[in-house]
């Protein structure tokens, strides 16, 4: 079964500094989308970033970078020069063809608090 | 703007009683989907709906009901059978195989 773990319940990080958040996860199928999502306390979820399992290079958009790792299974989100404003909930999730009609599954989440 | 409109952005409901919260995108998405949040956690699908007059349930179907008779709309009720309605509800819309777009959500408290 498709399954998505985030270890980390709570990160801090210093303001300017890079930050990783881990995530990996498990599907027998060899095509799938991993997506990562900020959730600020408003509660709307932002798409940050998209990985698909047969791109060549890893993910970047702006501060934002996913470290795929393919063989481990894992997809972590890089965020590089923290901002005050990054401090929010984060998720990974993943859809493969064997998802009901294109769903997300979500990992449990990361709440990342940058410090001034 | 294109987007996804969830309503109301809070709601409350007696013991007892059958609500239903609002899902209106202009996208001219295909599919929809209505996902649970509790606190702390990720979110679980509840509904989704590939095409207007056809949906399946998802991983925690019971408790609620759902219509898609327009493609622009997808409300969710919450019956009195759903024992434990206190949550975090968020709606989304997609043109696969990515596209995933979000509403901003619908808190619903029993009082």
């Amino acid at each position: 079964a498709q399954k998505i773990t985030q270890t980390q319940p709570g990160m801090f990080v210093q303001e300017k500094e890079a930050v990783t958040l881990d995530c990996t996860y498990d599907t027998s199928d060899p095509s799938y989308g991993l997506f990562w999502y900020k959730q600020p306390s408003s509660g709307e979820m932002i798409f940050l970033i998209y990985q698909g399992s047969y791109d060549q290079q890893n993910a970047t958009e702006g501060r934002y970078s996913l470290n795929f790792q393919k063989a481990r299974k894992s997809a972590n989100l890089v965020i590089s020069a923290s901002q005050l404003g990054d401090s929010a909930m984060y998720f990974c999730a993943m859809r493969d063809r064997g998802n009901q009609g294109g769903k997300l599954i979500f990992g449990q989440g990361t709440e990342l608090s940058v410090k001034p | 703007d294109g987007g996804i409109t969830q309503s109301p952005k809070y709601l409350f409901r007696k013991e007892g009683q059958n609500v239903t919260l609002s899902c209106e995108q202009n996208l001219n998405h295909d599919a929809m989907y209505w996902y649970r949040q509790d606190p702390g956690q990720g979110l679980r699908l509840i509904y989704y709906s590939q095409i207007v007059n056809d949906f399946q349930k998802g991983d925690i179907a019971e408790g609620y009901s759902v219509s898609r008779e327009k493609k622009e709309s997808f409300p969710l009720t919450v019956t009195s059978a759903q024992k434990n309605p206190t949550a975090f509800y968020l709606c989304a819309s997609s043109s696969l195989p990515y596209g995933y777009t979000f509403g901003s959500g619908t808190r619903l408290t029993v009082v």
